[in-house]
């Protein structure tokens, strides 16, 4: 079944304790990327990656970090959270084919 | 930049009736796409309709059409037959290729009721 996972889908944490959201895509897209979902803010997109070892900034990447190592996989890093990087955030991969985005479950992200 | 606007933070219908939702949005590339994507409860992203700049036709999905007006920059999302399934948050978005970021811009959302 092609789909994009993420973990953890839940994960409460403290300021300033570094931690890592997975994701993880099995159709072989070359383009992944990185959302935050807000209230009354719609998605905006943090990271984006074009290919293995080729990432840019998208609207929100401040105090997030990505790598691209492998092209099924594509972390987003947190070195440092803050209360404000509490949101729900979403990983996708991208059909080129299609221009079709495919989306994770989503992990919501709570900082204290 | 792209910028996408939807104007109705909320909406109701009655179950079996139809609505529809706006979207109006703005980008400057010749060559885009635009979608609606609903969001139930679980909080999954799910595309429900996907509409080529290119393409004069309007998409249909069974019960989903959209209404594209590509000079007045308008995609509207008409739900005929509304179930209580249908009952979400929807998205509008836009997508443009140039430049290489394949970027999702999205509008704030609109969250539809449906009474049964």
């Amino acid at each position: 079944e092609a789909q994009v996972t993420q973990n953890p889908r839940y994960l409460i944490t403290v300021t300033g304790k570094k931690l890592t959201v997975t994701c993880s895509q099995n159709m072989n897209h070359e383009y992944m990327s990185w959302y935050r979902q807000d209230p009354g803010l719609g998605l905006r997109q943090i990271y984006y990656s074009m290919n293995v070892e080729v990432t840019d900034k998208g609207d929100v990447p401040e105090g997030y970090k990505v790598s691209r190592k492998e092209k099924r996989n594509f972390p987003l890093i947190l070195e440092s959270p803050s209360p404000n990087q509490t949101s729900l955030y979403f990983c996708a991969s991208t059909s080129g084919s299609y221009n079709e985005q495919f989306f994770g479950p989503g992990t919501r992200l709570t900082v204290l | 930049a792209q910028t996408v606007t939807q104007s109705q933070p909320e909406m109701s219908v009655q179950e079996a009736e139809t609505v529809t939702l706006s979207c109006t949005y703005d980008t400057s590339e010749s060559d885009y796409y635009l979608f609606w994507y609903k969001q139930p409860p679980s909080r999954q992203m799910i595309l429900v309709i996907r509409q080529e700049a290119y393409k004069q036709q309007n998409a249909t999905e069974n019960r989903f059409s959209v209404n594209f007006q590509k000079a007045a920059k308008s995609f509207s999302l008409k739900i005929s037959d509304s179930q209580l399934g249908d009952a979400a948050m929807y998205f509008c978005a836009s997508l443009g290729t140039q430049g290489g970021s394949e970027k999702l811009v999205f509008g704030k959302g609109t969250k539809l009721t449906v009474n049964p």
